[in-house]
């Protein structure tokens, strides 16, 4: 049984530029949340997707979007990148909004 | 409190030491609280979910407490081998109504020593 995937591993941009991250949760999952994690600190809570919908956020800028598919697969996108976004973006899938997250190995993104 | 803390930041035990560490969380609006053990290069793995207060959870050799009414929850680990290095994060869920968003603490790096 395959857990929760993510792609790419990691990811080299330049300032101004536009990322996608995607990530295929467990097997019978339906929910998908994405995390921040910035160096020195605990992961930090961007949304969560449930039924294709964004159901809740957290303090990012509208830069950050996301998008859930039907097969509950999910795609987090960074506009306009900062050197500030420069960290690890965990992807944690459950089945159901409140049930325990479980977390993919993540994607380093550093932005030049 | 307002965040969640992890206490101690790091720690550095020799092999067969038992230790602990402390996680503080706000206790109003509380829903559930998890502990995650990650370690280097892999996924954080899910340890414990605890709702209720004096709850208890033990799997192997760790097991941890909660007290919703003051807002902490300890993890204790009993003769701590090399394999249990590794950062161990805690996260609140506050109640949201009927959605997760997980709060992290910034992790209590373990070291055991061989």
């Amino acid at each position: 049984d395959a857990g929760v995937t993510q792609s790419p591993t990691h990811l080299i941009k330049t300032r101004g530029q536009q990322v996608t991250l995607r990530c295929s949760p467990k097997s019978g999952h339906d929910t998908v949340s994405w995390y921040q994690q910035a160096l020195g600190q605990g992961p930090q809570f961007i949304f969560q997707y449930y039924e294709e919908e964004e159901r809740q956020r957290g303090n990012f800028p509208d830069r950050f979007s996301g998008h859930q598919f039907p097969n509950y697969s999910s795609e987090l996108n960074v506009n306009a990148l900062l050197l500030g976004d420069s960290a690890l973006y965990l992807c944690a899938s459950s089945l159901g909004t409140q049930e325990t997250q479980y977390f993919g190995p993540g994607t380093r993104l550093l932005v030049l | 409190i307002l965040n969640v803390e992890q206490s101690p930041q790091s720690l550095h035990v020799q092999e067969g030491d038992s230790t602990n560490f402390t996680c503080s969380f706000p206790s109003s609006n509380f829903y559930a609280l998890h502990w995650y053990r990650w370690e280097t290069a892999k996924s954080p793995e899910a340890l414990f979910v605890m709702t209720l207060n004096g709850d208890e959870k033990k799997k192997g050799r760790i097991s941890a407490t909660l007290n919703t009414k003051e807002g902490y929850s300890y993890l204790y680990i009993k003769g701590s081998q090399p394999e249990d290095s590794a950062t161990y994060l805690c996260a609140s869920a506050p109640f949201s109504g009927g959605y997760n968003k997980l709060i992290f603490g910034a992790g209590t790096r373990l070291a055991v020593h061989p």
